[in-house]
């Protein structure tokens, strides 16, 4: 089955303890994505890549940090994670930027 | 001026009404246009795609794309209550990312 894996779904944290939330798909996409959603601002990309080994930063990059070393897989990573990090997190990918997205199930994250 | 913009609602149609819902964007140079739905609590899912200007159907989707006006529309016909969602706008800015509204949401009420 086609998917897009994330993980964990679910986690409280405290401030500063850094974390890492797994990403994996199955299809083979070259395109992989980081969103953060928040009530009333919809869907705002943190970080990209359009291949292995190349990242970009979205619109709200700011205290995180993504790797791309293998074709599936696209960790975000909170180094020292803050209260303003609480958010409900999407992985999505793509055969390019300009394709369908397919999403992850999602990964709400608490800061306290 | 957001890039990508939408009524927020909530938009409140009867079933078997025709829904409509809207979005603008900024960039002129945008090429591809997403309308995704988005259950409570599940992510967001690909509805319709449209690429030329005009009307593309599906089912009962229609999106229109007027890229002179810079406007996006999708009409759902025969609204069930199934299709209470939010629904998400998204456009692809330089072919490099893609850029979401808000989000509409609509409730069809039996």
């Amino acid at each position: 089955e086609a998917q897009v894996t994330q993980n964990p779904r679910y986690l409280i944290t405290v401030t500063g303890k850094k974390l890492t939330v797994t990403c994996s798909q199955n299809m083979n996409h070259e395109y992989m994505s980081w969103y953060r959603q928040d009530p009333g601002l919809g869907l705002r990309q943190i970080y990209y890549s359009m291949n292995v080994e190349v990242t970009d930063k979205g619109d709200v990059p700011e205290g995180y940090k993504v790797s791309r070393k293998e074709k599936r897989n696209f960790p975000l990573i909170l180094e020292s994670p803050s209260p303003n990090q609480t958010s409900l997190y999407f992985c999505a990918s793509s055969w390019g930027a300009a394709g369908e997205l397919f999403f992850g199930e999602g990964s709400r994250l608490t800061v306290l | 001026q957001k890039e990508v913009e939408q009524n927020s609602g909530p938009l409140s149609v009867p079933e078997g009404a025709i829904a409509s819902l809207n979005c603008t964007y900024s960039d002129r140079g945008s090429q591809s246009f997403f309308w995704y739905r988005q259950y409570s609590g599940k992510s967001p899912e690909l509805i319709m795609f449209i690429y030329s200007n005009g009307d593309k159907e599906d089912g009962r989707f229609t999106a229109q794309l007027n890229k002179a006006s810079q406007y996006v529309s999708l009409l759902i016909r025969d609204s069930q209550p199934s299709d209470s969602a939010t629904y998400l706008c998204a456009v692809n800015i330089n072919n490099n990312d893609m850029r979401f509204g808000a989000g509409t949401r609509l409730t069809v009420k039996p």
